[in-house]
């Protein structure tokens, strides 16, 4: 069954400690992203990355770290130095072999932090 | 200027109607469309692409892009309860980036 999961679904926390959001896929997909959606708002990138051992700081990179040691696995790890961490965390992922490299997501993590 | 624009709503149509949404991008050199449809609570679901002018086809659902005027649109025929959901538009930038520009959706009711 091809797809993408992501681990937990929901996750409670205490401020100030870091909490690592799971994100895996089975596409064969060589791309993967993190993005955050917050109540009655679009999607904001956080992370990207294109290849395995290299990634890239999107629009909303701050607080937060991500590595991509195999090609399959996009961990993202909200740290404490994260003003805002309470939101919905949705990892996607795409092919980029051929137009248009459409892009799919996960279930999503709902993370609360308190 | 917001780099894709979409009319929040809510869209409220009757059910059996065409629903009409429409999308507006800035980046000329914007590749290729996109269109989600979200659930409350739930994650994007990926029900059309487009990167050619003109007109796509999937079941009840067509795509529409112009990119002399940098629109893109999604037309729901025999618009159902069930389609009621918010519809996010997506944009893959300029040659060469991976990156997704996603508005921040129409929210899409249909009236029983």
């Amino acid at each position: 069954d091809g797809g993408i999961t992501q681990s937990p679904k929901y996750l409670f926390r205490k401020e100030g400690q870091n909490v690592t959001l799971s994100c895996e896929q089975n596409l064969n997909h060589d791309a993967m992203y993190w993005y955050r959606q917050d109540p009655g708002q679009g999607l904001r990138l956080i992370y990207y990355s294109q290849i395995v051992n290299d990634f890239q700081k999107g629009d909303i990179a701050e607080g937060y770290s991500v590595s991509r040691e195999k090609k399959e696995s996009f961990p993202l790890t909200v740290t404490s130095a994260q003003k805002n961490p309470t939101a919905f965390y949705l990892c996607a992922s795409s092919s980029l072999a051929g137009n248009p490299y459409e892009q799919y997501f996960g279930p999503g993590t709902r993370l609360t932090v308190t | 200027q917001k780099e894709v624009e979409q009319n929040s709503g809510p869209l409220s149509v009757p059910e059996g109607a065409i629903a009409s949404l429409n999308c507006t991008y800035s980046d000329r050199g914007s590749q290729s469309f996109f269109w989600y449809r979200q659930y409350s609570g739930k994650s994007p679901e990926l029900i059309m692409f487009i990167y050619s002018n003109g007109d796509k086809e999937d079941g009840r659902f067509t795509a529409q892009l112009n990119k002399a005027s940098q629109y893109v649109s999604l037309l729901i025929r025999d618009s159902q309860p069930s389609d009621s959901a918010t519809y996010l538009c997506a944009v893959r930038g300029t040659s060469g980036t991976y990156k997704y520009i996603f508005g921040t959706g129409t929210r899409l009711k249909v009236l029983a």
